[in-house]
């Protein structure tokens, strides 16, 4: 399998539930991200890990907990969401910890997340 | 705060028309992504502009990096069926920051 996959592609979970989103790439790639995206807005940085350290977090919600347990492997851990965290979150990967260079990123295709 | 904007949020057009849309900031960028969205994917690369003024092609699809590295513009030719999705737009600062704008959302009718 190639490029960036995420598992779960949909998923509903009540406030308090815990759940968690696995990201998977297979480019070699030193780099791994979680964005938000939600409808009207652009999409937001949440956490940048580069050779699976964390180099960014962008003031987010203690409710999400980014891990990395290597260059491959991103999850997004996931307790207490909110009705306003219903989302798409993707996942992408970049060559280097900048994704500015002309390979850009390489997105996964998403978890679509309902929260009740 | 460095934004981009783009215009136009809405475009439906007939299937061979021709269209602009445009990706605007006051902030100069060392480069611009241009990144295509289909309904239930993520955003795939279409093309990186670096240079004041340069201009990319990719089949149909046109892309020009203003003089001044603070807007850009993405032309289709013909448009297609399959040109159908969300185009975003993202720039690059000199500090390796990336943002994205919100995108346009473009329909192509057969």
């Amino acid at each position: 399998e190639t490029g960036v996959t995420q598992t779960p592609r949909h998923l509903v979970m009540g406030m308090t539930n815990k759940k968690s989103l696995k990201c998977e790439q297979h480019l070699g790639h030193n780099a791994m991200y979680w964005y938000k995206q939600s409808a009207k807005k652009p999409l937001e940085l949440m956490f940048v890990y580069s050779l699976e350290e964390r180099v960014e977090n962008n003031s987010v919600p203690s409710r999400f907990s980014p891990e990395c347990p290597n260059s491959s492997h991103l999850f997004l851990h996931l307790h207490t969401l909110q009705p306003e965290d219903s989302a798409l979150y993707l996942c992408a990967s970049s060559q280097d910890g900048s994704g500015g260079t002309g390979y850009g990123y390489t997105f996964g295709s998403g978890t679509r997340l309902t929260v009740v | 705060t460095q934004l981009l904007e783009q215009s136009p949020q809405f475009l439906s057009i007939q299937e061979g028309e021709n269209l602009t849309v445009y990706c605007n900031s006051s902030s100069v960028f060392s480069s611009l992504q241009w990144y295509r969205q289909e309904p239930g994917e993520g955003p795939v690369l279409l093309v990186t502009v670096v240079t004041g003024g340069e201009v990319k092609k990719l089949k149909r699809l046109t892309f020009q990096f203003g003089d001044a590295r603070k807007d850009s513009s993405l032309h289709i030719t013909a448009a297609q069926p399959g040109d159908t999705g969300l185009y975003l737009c993202a720039g690059v600062a000199d500090n390796d920051k990336i943002i994205f704008g919100k995108g346009t959302r473009l329909h192509i009718l057969p």
